[in-house]
C-alpha cells in the first residue's frame, strides 16, 4: 500500500524547535518530489515546503523561509522539517505529501497528519 | 505572491450539479489540482491536469479551465460529497511555490 506516515508534532514554546518525520512506503520514494502543508486550526491549506527527489531543489514559502528547513533521506524513505523559532502562528495540522508532477503540483499521496502547537 | 480565490461556500440540491470555480492569474499558465477534505481527515486528490482523475475517483469529478478560472463540476452530486474543496497550482511569481485556495464549503442539501 502507498503512503506516508508523519510523526513527532507536539507542544512547544515559542522561539522552540521540534522536528517532523514522514515515513514513506509502498512506492519508489526516491523517484518522487515532497512536500508538506500545513493548516491551522479551523483555516484552509497552506503549502510550507517542496523538496526534489534527489534534494537539488528546495523551495519554502516566505513564512516559514529562514526558520524552517526540509530535508530528506532516500536510504530511509524519509522526509523531514526541522522547524526552529517557531511562533504561535506555526500552531496547525503538518501533513506530508506527494508530488506526483505529471503535469503540475498534484499532490496525491497525504499523510492523516501530525499536529504542532506552540504555546507559551 | 499571485493568490487563488474560492468562494467561501456553495449549495447543491442532491443529485443536481455544481461547480466549484478558483481565480487567478496562476491558472493562465497552470493547471488546477483539486482536492476534497471532510472532517478530521487529509485531503485527497480528486482531479488534476486538464481533467484528470486519479483511480478511485468517481467520474462524476471534472475540471476544466478558462482564461483564469478553473472549475470543479460534480454531476449529480451525492451526499457523501459534502465536504470543503481547495484548488491549487504553481506561483506564476514566485518561482517553484505552490500556492492553495481558501477552500470551498460545498453542502448537499
Amino acid at each position: 500500500e502507498v503512503q506516508v506516515v508523519e510523526s513527532g508534532g507536539g507542544l512547544v514554546k515559542p522561539g522552540g524547535s521540534l522536528r517532523l518525520s514522514c515515513a514513506a512506503s509502498g512506492f519508489s520514494f526516491s523517484s518522487y518530489s515532497m512536500n508538506w502543508v500545513r493548516q491551522a486550526p479551523g483555516k484552509g491549506l497552506e503549502w510550507v515546503s517542496s523538496i526534489s527527489s534527489s534534494s537539488n531543489y528546495i523551495y519554502h514559502a516566505d513564512s516559514v523561509k529562514g526558520r524552517f528547513t526540509i530535508s530528506r533521506d532516500n536510504a530511509k524513505n524519509s522526509l523531514y522539517l526541522q522547524m526552529n523559532s517557531l511562533r504561535v502562528e506555526d500552531t496547525a495540522v503538518y501533513y506530508c505529501a506527494r508530488e506526483l508532477a505529471a503535469v503540475g503540483t498534484e499532490l496525491d499521496v497525504w499523510g492523516q497528519g501530525t499536529t504542532v502547537i506552540v504555546s507559551s | 505572491s499571485s493568490e487563488l480565490t474560492q468562494d467561501p461556500a456553495v449549495s447543491v440540491a442532491l443529485g443536481q450539479t455544481v461547480r466549484i470555480t478558483c481565480q487567478g492569474d496562476s491558472l493562465r499558465s497552470y493547471y488546477a489540482s483539486w482536492y476534497q477534505q471532510k472532517p478530521g481527515q487529509a485531503p485527497i486528490l480528486v482531479i488534476y491536469g486538464k481533467n484528470n482523475r486519479p483511480s478511485g475517483i468517481p467520474d462524476r469529478f471534472s475540471g476544466s479551465r478558462s482564461g483564469n478560472t478553473a472549475s470543479l463540476t460534480i454531476t449529480g452530486a451525492q451526499a457523501e460529497d459534502e465536504a470543503d474543496y481547495y484548488c491549487n497550482s504553481r506561483d506564476n511569481s514566485v518561482n517553484h511555490h505552490v500556492l492553495f485556495g481558501g477552500g470551498t464549503k460545498l453542502t448537499v442539501l
